[in-house]
């Protein structure tokens, strides 16, 4: 069974950094590109980064890129988002998703982590 | 970018009603398009992928259709689970957009 759990989250705050971590089972981790989704509070989903199988392709959405890092670590299973400089707008749950069928298709996540940034 | 628009943000409906929501984007994404549901408290469930493929251990109620800009979601037969909200999204191009969401609750 495919298990994705996201830790890491917390109050933080402005101008601040965390690291979000999630840790894979139940499927080959190496072989599957990642990403991380997250949701404000009673908002819609947004995409917010993708990295290949082999770290050797990574996006960003604008809304981030140049703050948070995408990473993982196939021997330990392990996707992490290194989150810089954050913002009050960055407040959310973040889930960790893997690609499906095609790069952007989001077949199995995470229950999520709450990142809140507040003073 | 692409933008992803959903009608209606919300629907009313019955136990064993038939209930279509609607998802436009603003260029052509082929068939590049996925259908998710979240339950409150929930993450996003993978319900449709590749506009009308099934996800596997999806029921059959649930159906996709469409291809360049619009598309549907068409569950034939809503039953009490079914109440939740409803997220489209390319996977065409980055960033990958959702649409707003379709809150589909009980009348």
């Amino acid at each position: 069974e495919v298990q994705l759990v996201e830790s890491g989250g917390g109050l933080v705050q402005p101008g601040g950094s965390l690291r979000l971590s999630c840790a894979a089972s139940g499927f080959t981790f190496s072989s599957y590109s990642m990403n991380w989704v997250r949701q404000a509070p009673g908002k819609g989903l947004e995409w917010v980064s993708y990295i290949s199988s082999s770290s050797s392709t990574i996006y960003y959405a604008d809304s981030v890129k140049g703050r948070f890092t995408i990473s993982r670590d196939n021997a330990k299973n392990s996707l992490y988002l290194q989150m810089n400089s954050l913002r009050d707008d960055d407040t959310a749950v973040y889930y960790c998703a893997t690609d499906g069928w095609n790069m952007g298709t989001f077949d199995y996540w995470g229950q999520g982590t709450l990142v809140t940034v507040s003073s | 970018d692409i933008q992803m628009t959903q009608s209606p943000s919300s629907l009313s409906a019955s136990v064993r009603d038939r209930v279509t929501i609607t998802c436009r984007a603003s260029q052509s994404i082929s068939n590049y398009l996925n259908w998710y549901q979240q339950k409150p408290g929930k993450a996003p469930k993978l319900l449709i992928y590749a506009a009308s493929s099934l996800q596997s251990g999806v029921p059959s109620r649930f159906s996709g259709s469409g291809s360049g800009t619009d598309f549907t979601l068409t569950i034939s037969s809503l039953q009490p689970e079914d109440f939740a909200t409803y997220y489209c999204q390319q996977s065409y191009s980055t960033p990958h957009s959702f649409g707003q969401g379709t809150k589909l609750e009980i009348k």
